[in-house]
């Protein structure tokens, strides 16, 4: 099975602040790589779907780049309903796999 | 609009069955499949099987297969999780999703949305 790994695991920023997460695949997945926030108690949430398509109502200061193996989740100006874990997904594989999840924080 | 509701918390001891269900609506149920994660305490996401509700063929996570079953009633637009004998290690949140298909088959290119809220399964003696 493909291993998606992302880094860090947690990361400490400001509001305001441009951060990127980072996901790599133990295999190509092309550009079927998705990513989700999720927030405690709360369902996970669509960001990005195909490596840079944006779900519909999501902020434009999300974007999603890479192929094959290397991606980044950037959030361009951190805003307060920002903060939460975010989970890269590959769907090359329909034993989809998730990476381990960035937890990103109030700094 | 366009939603799934998942049913309540859920305390049971080890060896005792459950089912557990995800209820959509907004939208034509046969026509997207239904997908399930588990998320352990502290942990991340795992992907456990997927189903599709116009023919209830389904595919299971390595780690899901024989543990876990999952069904549709399509009468109702509801999906199920099923264990007949559940282990403190199956204490978690589970998540349903619907799943967009890129292609024919929903055998790649997929990603889910949207979720439902979380069920909690806490198995203890």
């Amino acid at each position: 099975d493909i291993q998606m790994t992302q880094s860090p695991s947690s990361l400490s920023a400001s509001v305001g602040d441009r951060i990127t997460i980072a996901c790599r695949a133990s295999q190509s997945v092309y550009s079927y790589l998705n990513w989700y926030q999720h927030k405690p108690g709360k369902a996970p949430k669509l960001l990005i779907y195909t490596t840079s398509t944006l779900q519909s109502g999501v902020p434009s200061r999300f974007s999603g780049s890479g192929s094959g193996t290397d991606f980044t989740l950037t959030i361009s100006s951190l805003q307060p309903e920002d903060f939460a874990t975010y989970y890269c997904q590959q769907s090359y594989s329909d034993h989809y796999s998730f990476g381990q999840g960035t937890k990103l924080e109030i700094k | 609009e366009l939603q799934l509701v998942q049913s309540g918390a859920e305390a049971k001891k080890p060896g005792e069955s459950l089912t557990i269900s995800c209820k959509a609506s907004g939208y034509t149920f046969s026509d997207y499949w239904i997908t399930w994660v588990r998320q352990k305490p502290g942990k991340g996401l795992e992907w456990m099987g997927k189903i599709d509700p116009s023919d209830s063929y389904t595919k299971y996570g390595p780690s899901f297969q024989g543990h876990v079953t999952i069904s549709t009633d399509t009468s109702i637009s509801t999906a199920f999780l099923q264990w007949s004998s559940l282990k403190a290690s199956d204490t978690a949140i589970y998540y349903c999703a619907r799943q967009f298909c890129s292609a024919p088959g929903c055998f790649r290119g997929d990603w889910f949305d949207p979720w439902g809220q979380g069920t909690l399964v806490t198995v203890s003696s």
